[in-house]
């Protein structure tokens, strides 16, 4: 079973702090993708990578920033959190298609 | 841009109703096109369809797609209390990224 986690289910931060999101894979995916998920929004793509050292902006990349040293994890870093940014936040793999999600992470901005 | 339309937004139905869900979809090089169910945490894959007309079936859910008019449904029969969740649509166009509807929260009462 391909399992995906992250590394916080639910997160606190104060307005300003830099936080950091991680996520990993264990299937050898090379495909990984952020989202955020917030009511009547549905999933929005923040940032994907194909590959190692590898990123592409997503739908909604603005006051976010990924890193991706290694093949297994994909990072997601709020430089500066803003309230706004208060949010579900769900990381996926997949090899072709099909996407397999973490549980996600909770993020609260005060 | 492309564009993912889930209806409808929410519903509340009996055990042993049959329900359907609504996808359409705009979308750019159309590959293919899948349905998750979303509890309290990951979203779980349940259907991918690529081909006009051929339903697919799990249990008492199935779903079809329709490429000429841009839709796809997503019936559930005899609903149980355990369906209840958000159903997510997703439609995959350029390269592995997928585009997500906002969702439909079904709430199955007992």
């Amino acid at each position: 079973d391909v399992k995906v986690t992250q590394s916080s289910r639910y997160l606190v931060k104060r307005t300003g702090e830099k936080v950091f999101l991680e996520c990993v894979q264990d299937m050898d995916h090379e495909n990984m993708f952020w989202y955020r998920q917030d009511p009547g929004l549905g999933l929005r793509l923040i940032y994907f990578s194909y590959d190692v050292k590898m990123k592409e902006k997503g739908d909604i990349p603005e006051g976010y920033s990924v890193s991706r040293e290694k093949k297994e994890r994909f990072s997601l870093i709020l430089e500066s959190a803003s309230t706004n940014q208060t949010s579900m936040y769900l990381c996926a793999s997949s090899l072709s298609t099909e996407q397999y999600f973490g549980p996600g992470t909770r993020l609260t901005v005060t | 841009e492309d564009k993912v339309v889930q209806s409808p937004l929410s519903l509340v139905v009996h055990e042993g109703d049959t329900v359907t869900l609504n996808c359409s979809y705009e979308v750019t090089n159309f590959r293919s096109l899948l349905w998750y169910k979303q509890e309290k945490k990951a979203p779980t894959f349940l259907f991918m369809l690529t081909s006009s007309g051929i339903e697919k079936k799990s249990g008492r859910l199935s779903s079809i797609l329709d490429k000429k008019e841009l839709f796809s449904i997503l019936n559930i029969t005899a609903t149980q209390t355990g369906d209840s969740a958000v159903y997510l649509c997703a439609v995959q166009g350029y390269g592995n990224k997928l585009v997500f509807g906002a969702g439909t929260i079904l709430r199955v009462k007992s």
